[in-house]
């Protein structure tokens, strides 16, 4: 599985976009990149995927680049419930495990 | 909620002992995923099922074992228990052993003491 890098922390201001990097250089053509965010000690939730295209629903955006080699989540209008550690994972669409990393925690200021 | 269960919510138990840890899936679900949390070691994977069928493993020790049962839902069992076992421990289910729509039960707390 292709290895991402995240920011350890990011802060946004309330009622701003949020905008959260990860770079996955080593994508593969045929693996997706997915979202997931952990709220305190809850467990995590899925956000978004997407292959190549740029994606959107109800809760956000992702951006991949045209060499599929970064992307970029976003938060439209960041609340202070959006407070989290966003998880960007790279895997194949039938591969048994989501491997987590470390991700980034996202602070929302008021 | 998100339609995965998971029982207890939080347990305390001496070093030694051994625990149960339940999980029912989302309904329609057929892959169950256990995962480990603690505070320094990130969101761990542990194993997985597929209607009834392990189907992958992770970092998972050998005082832990896991099965699915006929009704889908899972247990993991935790034995000859030590302080480092304390953790979060996550179940998630989906519906074809793909990882696109992982569903999080909200957890179950152990403490070892």
């Amino acid at each position: 599985d292709a290895k991402t890098t995240q920011p350890p922390s990011m802060d946004c201001a309330e009622g701003r976009a949020a905008n959260l990097p990860c770079n996955h250089s080593t994508i593969s053509g045929n693996e997706y990149v997915y979202w997931y965010r952990q709220i305190h000690s809850q467990g995590p939730q899925y956000i978004i995927h997407g292959l190549k295209n740029n994606e959107t629903n109800e809760m956000a955006s992702l951006i991949i680049t045209e060499d599929r080699k970064s992307s970029t989540l976003i938060l439209p209008h960041a609340t202070l419930r959006d407070t989290a550690v966003y998880y960007c994972i790279v895997m194949y669409a039938g591969a048994q495990k989501l491997v987590f990393g470390q991700g980034t925690r996202l602070t929302i200021n008021p | 909620d998100s339609g995965v269960t998971q029982t207890p919510k939080h347990l305390i138990t001496a070093t030694g002992q051994r625990v149960t840890l339940r999980c029912s899936p989302r309904s329609g679900d057929l892959s169950v995923y256990w995962y480990q949390q603690s505070l320094d070691q990130g969101l761990q994977f542990l194993i997985q099922y597929y209607n009834g069928e392990e189907r992958a493993k992770g970092n998972i020790l050998e005082r832990f074992s896991a099965q699915q049962f006929p009704d889908l839902h899972s247990e993991l069992n935790l034995s000859s228990l030590e302080l480092g076992d304390s953790a979060l421990y996550f179940c998630a289910s989906s519906v074809d052993g793909t990882n696109y729509g992982y569903t999080f039960g909200s957890g179950t707390r152990l403490t070892v003491v």
